[in-house]
């Protein structure tokens, strides 16, 4: 299994600023994923965030608005950059590990509730 | 904490009721399916999953059945209880990459 925090647990934030959240897992992992869950809505990928290398982004994100770092392989920041309110959502870390009697599992963090203003 | 189900259909039971919350997915590709559970202000838990060599697997009150043809999963819950009540994701897990269907919240009324 794999214990996930998020930090900041929720923030309210200007248009045009940035935010990083942060994202530990308490394991050495592989994958680590990023996700934004709108509104009422369902969860959608942004990004793998890859160990040593540039993250790989889903159609939609782009690096410039949603920078991603993975310096190790227990760490990783999302930025939410030039933030408008269209930007507000849930975004979400989750991560690859191992699970017992099924071979692997993603596991989510506690998201992060962003509110642009 | 945070209500993700604002806008999302939702099906109200009785406790003791049995549940059943469908979802369609779009990949005829996908092999492995997922369902989470969602709790206000929580990330997705991950509940029962199948792959694509079965059309039923059982769990503890949970049973998820898979239908290929008209590509179709369903999550029938057994004895619904009130820490039951969030919102349910079905996911394909194709290398990694989990795409979430829409979402159901399920409320569970004692």
């Amino acid at each position: 299994s794999a214990v996930i925090s998020q930090k900041p647990s929720r923030d309210i934030c200007q248009r045009g600023t940035s935010l990083t959240i942060q994202c530990q897992v308490d394991s050495q992992v592989t994958m680590m994923f990023w996700y934004r869950q709108q509104p009422g809505q369902s969860l959608t990928l942004i990004a793998t965030a890859n160990q040593g290398s540039e993250a790989t982004y889903e159609s939609g994100f782009v690096i410039d608005k949603f920078p991603i770092s993975r310096p190790n392989l227990t760490f990783s920041t999302l930025t939410v950059s030039n933030m408008s309110p269209e930007d507000s959502s849930i975004y979400l870390c989750s991560v690859e590990a191992p699970a017992r009697d099924r071979g692997y599992e993603q596991y989510f963090g506690p998201g992060t509730r962003l509110t642009v203003t | 904490g945070e209500n993700v189900g604002l806008h999302l259909p939702t099906l109200s039971v009785q406790e003791g009721d049995n549940s059943i919350i469908n979802c369609a997915y779009s990949n005829s590709a996908s092999d492995y399916f997922i369902w989470y559970k969602q709790e206000s202000g929580k990330g997705p838990q991950f509940i029962i999953d199948i792959r694509s060599n079965m059309d039923k697997r059982q769990g503890q009150r949970v049973t998820v059945l898979l239908n290929k043809t008209v590509k179709h999963l369903s999550l029938q819950i057994a004895a619904t209880q009130p820490g039951d009540s969030a919102v349910y994701f079905c996911a394909e897990n194709n290398n990694s990459t989990l795409t979430f269907g829409k979402g159901t919240m399920l409320l569970v009324s004692p």
